[in-house]
């Protein structure tokens, strides 16, 4: 398997501008995990999706974001507008189950630099 | 609510000396405990885990955990490291309290000098 896959790894825009972040995760897993990493605010969890249901997106930071799963093999992250404190690595996980024996799988992460 | 302490942000270490990176954790029902390690450009990889039995833990590269409730201690171990082991190291944990939400730390860079 090619473990989850996300894109694109780097991403430059301005302040304003409309950003999304994709993720396809690995093939069977139920749980899908978005993450921000910043060096102020460490890892962060911003929502999850069970079956392509957002069940938690309580550490969504504000309504400029949202995520959707549309299928169990994609997923968008989108910011709009993106301000330049949204600066940070993206990260999305997937899991075969939501419970704590489940490992996550990381993709390798979108950085995003918004000027 | 749980949090998770890393004491020491920066680990700098010699190449094949002893090392342990330490969390401690605040919780006060039943946790599980995970390390994760974080190459650079990379996403975060599972080194191990503690779900309950046996506490002390062993993962992969050689890397080994002690979970002491007790101290609320989930400090990760390796006797000898390499060059290789050279990373980022992220404690984290989840309670069912916490609807399975995996709350990490803030990182330890370990850095290992030839």
């Amino acid at each position: 398997d090619a473990g989850v896959i996300q894109s694109p790894r780097h991403e430059v825009t301005e302040m304003g501008q409309e950003v999304t972040l994709r993720c396809k995760p690995i093939s069977g897993h139920d749980y899908l995990f978005w993450y921000r990493q910043t060096m102020m605010r460490g890892l962060e969890l911003l929502i999850y999706f069970n079956n392509n249901v957002p069940i938690d997106d309580s550490g969504m930071p504000e309504d400029r974001f949202s995520a959707k799963m549309p299928n169990a093999s994609f997923s968008t992250l989108k910011i709009q507008p993106s301000e330049p404190r949204d600066s940070a690595v993206y990260f999305c996980a997937s899991s075969l189950a939501g419970g704590p024996a489940d490992t996550q799988y990381f993709g390798p992460g979108t950085r995003l630099t918004v000027l | 609510a749980q949090s998770v302490t890393q004491l020491d942000s920066q680990v700098p270490v010699f190449e094949e000396a002893p090392v342990e990176l330490r969390c401690n954790y605040s919780s006060s029902v039943s946790v599980y405990l995970f390390w994760y390690v974080q190459y650079p450009n990379q996403g975060l990889q599972l080194l191990l885990k503690y779900l309950s039995g046996s506490t002390l833990v062993k993962g992969i590269n050689g890397f080994e955990a002690e979970f002491n409730k007790s101290q609320t201690s989930f400090h990760l171990r390796k006797p000898s490291v390499h060059i290789s082991d050279t990373a980022e190291y992220f404690c984290a944990v989840i309670t069912e309290t916490g609807g399975f939400k995996t709350i990490f730390g803030a990182g330890t860079r370990l850095f290992v000098k030839a």
